[in-house]
């Protein structure tokens, strides 16, 4: 079974300031990790992920995510947070042991960007 | 190349009545995928079909929901009744058959329960 736990389920920055987004997950298997992100009326987009290999990945808009295995971690930082970021972030784990994408999301973690 | 496209975005209904969601998948994608998101919840999982055959509807609430998949092309999603309790955001998502490939997702439909 797998689980994904967002620290904060609401999250306030400044503009220009750290993002820092905290994911913990759980699964039996090696897991493939996601953070998706909602922009108000918008669908979910994928921001990044890690499969396999380099433990740092880079997403899009600047976003980065480091695959902890000994912590079971998975954070989404930025270095400076901009208006255009506010939406509501969504970490996720998923296994293919089935042969497809099971997807287990985390409760979702709304950031706002004060000016 | 067109996304994810589900219909209609919002949907207001009384309870009892019946709604059907609407996926039209990627082009070419074969896996199909619904989630479901209730207020103030995870975004949970409810089927997945491979083509037109359902693989996995573990997820789904009750047998008040049915999903169809004619002709392994678009799917629906069909709630009688509706209750109260079924309100939330309905996302489709779709991928293609090969193993680790992406799952994208449609903007989601809104479905109140009045």
């Amino acid at each position: 079974a797998q689980s994904v736990t967002q620290l904060g389920s609401h999250v306030s920055v400044s503009e220009g300031a750290l993002v820092l987004l905290r994911c913990n997950y759980s699964s039996s298997v090696p897991p493939y990790l996601f953070w998706y992100v909602q922009y108000p009326n918008q669908g979910l987009q994928l921001l990044l992920k890690y499969t396999t290999g380099a433990t740092l990945v880079k997403g899009i808009n600047g976003f980065e995510a480091e695959f902890k295995k000994s912590e079971t971690s998975f954070h989404l930082t930025k270095p400076s947070a901009h208006m255009s970021d506010a939406a509501e972030y969504f970490c996720a784990v998923s296994d293919f042991s089935g042969g497809y994408q099971k997807v287990t999301f985390g409760i979702g973690t709304k950031l706002q960007v004060i000016p | 190349e067109a996304g994810v496209t589900q219909f209609p975005s919002h949907s207001v209904i009384e309870k009892g009545q019946t709604v059907t969601l609407r996926c039209d998948p990627i082009s070419g994608h074969d896996n199909l995928y619904w989630y479901r998101r209730v207020m103030g919840k995870e975004i949970k999982f409810l089927l997945h079909f491979v083509k037109e055959s359902k693989q996995d509807e573990s997820g789904m609430p009750n047998n008040r929901f049915l999903a169809e998949r004619t002709g392994g092309t678009y799917s629906t999603l069909k709630v009688q009744p509706a209750e109260l309790e079924d309100s939330g955001v309905y996302f489709c998502a779709s991928s293609q058959l090969q193993m680790n490939t992406e799952a994208f997702f449609g903007q989601g439909t809104r479905l109140t329960v009045v």
